[in-house]
């Protein structure tokens, strides 16, 4: 079944404590994207990868980092989380001509 | 830059009435649109897009979308809405450049309330 796969579903974690969400599509899609939702701003964009080690900044990439090291993997880095990054995570995949697939999220809570 | 609006935050219906969801772009070149549900707890699901052709464009669970040139609207509709059509509704604009995909642009979202 094709599909985007993230890990994990939840997660609460401490402020200041790395913590990385994974990111794998079985598509071999080339473009990948990651997004963040909260309640009345519904989804930004924080990073996207057009292919392996080409990423590029999104519409709120601080305090995020990401790595594409091959084509199916696309991990969200949080070096020092932060209370303001609580949120529902969404890593994407795209393919020419169909649309971008989602993943099922991850609600991450930085206390 | 692309931006989208969704006029309305929330919008309740009847059971089995009719629906309009009212979407709103701006883009300085052809638009890639797309409409997305998100059910409470759940991913977001493609309801249908638009990528160029016939403007009215057919999507799954019985859901229409007319795009409207002169108007930067996407509008998305349901003849008779059914109680697990209650959700969020979202409208996207992508941008592409060269081929590639900068990413999607969402509206702020509808939230759809379904009376009995």
């Amino acid at each position: 079944e094709a599909q985007v796969t993230q890990n994990p579903r939840y997660l609460i974690t401490v402020t200041g404590k790395k913590l990385t969400v994974t990111c794998s599509q079985n598509m071999n899609h080339e473009y990948m994207s990651w997004y963040r939702q909260d309640p009345g701003l519904g989804l930004r964009q924080i990073y996207y990868s057009m292919n392996v080690e080409v990423t590029d900044k999104g519409d709120v990439p601080e305090g995020y980092k990401v790595s594409r090291k091959e084509k199916r993997n696309f991990p969200l880095i949080l070096e020092s989380p932060s209370p303001n990054q609580t949120s529902l995570y969404f890593c994407a995949s795209y393919r020419v001509g169909y649309g971008y697939t989602f993943g099922s999220g991850t609600r991450l809570t930085v206390v | 830059a692309q931006s989208v609006t969704q006029p309305d935050i929330h919008i309740t219906v009847s059971e089995g009435a009719s629906l309009e969801l009212r979407c709103n772009y701006s883009y300085g070149a052809t638009p890639y649109l797309f409409w997305y549900v998100q059910s409470p707890g759940q991913g977001l699901q493609l309801l249908l897009k638009y990528f160029s052709g016939d403007t009215l464009v057919q999507g799954i669970k019985g859901f229409e979308a007319e795009f409207k040139r002169s108007q930067s609207s996407f509008n998305l509709r349901k003849p008779s809405v059914h109680w697990s059509d209650a959700a969020e509704y979202f409208c996207a604009v992508g941008a592409w450049s060269g081929g590639g995909a900068d990413g999607l642009t969402f509206g702020k979202g509808t939230h759809l309330i379904i009376q009995p």
